[in-house]
């Protein structure tokens, strides 16, 4: 059964203080790994996905990058609007479903 | 706004009933999914359906079924309802297959209170 596990649970940051979140997977064969953000009460909100290891992709204070067994998100000078959950989630070769971890709450404070 | 959307946001009901949660897809997109988040469970996958037809099944209870009509649209029923099935439910869709990965874009969900 695919896994992934999401850490820490949860980060609390100075506004301007960059910091990494990391999802570590397990799944027979990766489709491609997902990094969604989630307000309070909202839906998933798609951030990236990420194929292969050693692929990178940036949106604004915001970089994935992939290994063979874990992804990093990393967020550079966060601004309070930053402040989510940020959830990780695999998608097997083998059908299309999300297999999402528990999410990282990311709270900056101005 | 992701385009895909969910009707009621809210719904109230009592044990044993039953509900209907519904779900519009983006344009173009022929894929659904159906997901619950419970504060203990995190987000599970229960279904999904292609152009009409149930494509994967996840963990989903014999007291839950889903559809797809036509239109593309699709229906959650819960029924036989009990206090845990109270949970936030997302419907997603995503673009048809094409082999490669297929980002899946959530609606803002359903908010299912079971008394």
């Amino acid at each position: 059964e695919d896994q992934v596990t999401q850490s820490p649970e949860a980060l609390r940051l100075q506004e301007g203080e960059s910091s990494s979140l990391n999802c570590s997977y397990t799944v027979s064969g990766l489709r491609g790994l997902f990094w969604y953000r989630q307000d309070p009460g909202k839906g998933p909100e798609f951030l990236f996905t990420l194929y292969s290891a050693g692929e990178e992709k940036e949106k604004e204070r915001l970089k994935a990058t992939l290994t063979k067994k874990e992804s990093f998100l990393h967020i550079t000078a966060p601004k309070p609007e930053d402040s989510a959950t940020y959830l990780c989630a695999v998608q097997a070769m083998r059908d299309y479903k999300l297999s999402f971890g528990a999410g990282t709450t990311v709270t900056v404070r101005a | 706004d992701s385009g895909v959307t969910q009707t009621p946001k809210h719904l109230i009901t009592a044990t044993g009933q039953r509900v209907t949660l519904r779900c519009s897809p983006r344009s173009g997109d022929l894929s659904v999914y159906w997901y619950q988040q419970s504060l203990d469970q995190g987000l599970q996958f229960l279904i999904q359906y292609y152009n009409g037809e149930e494509r994967a099944k996840g963990n989903i209870l014999e007291r839950f079924s889903a559809q797809q009509f036509p239109d593309l649209h699709s229906e959650l029923n819960l029924s036989s309802l009990e206090l845990g099935d109270s949970a936030l439910y997302f419907c997603a869709s995503s673009p048809p297959s094409g082999g490669s990965t297929d980002t899946q874009y959530f609606g803002p969900g359903t908010r299912l209170t079971v008394l």
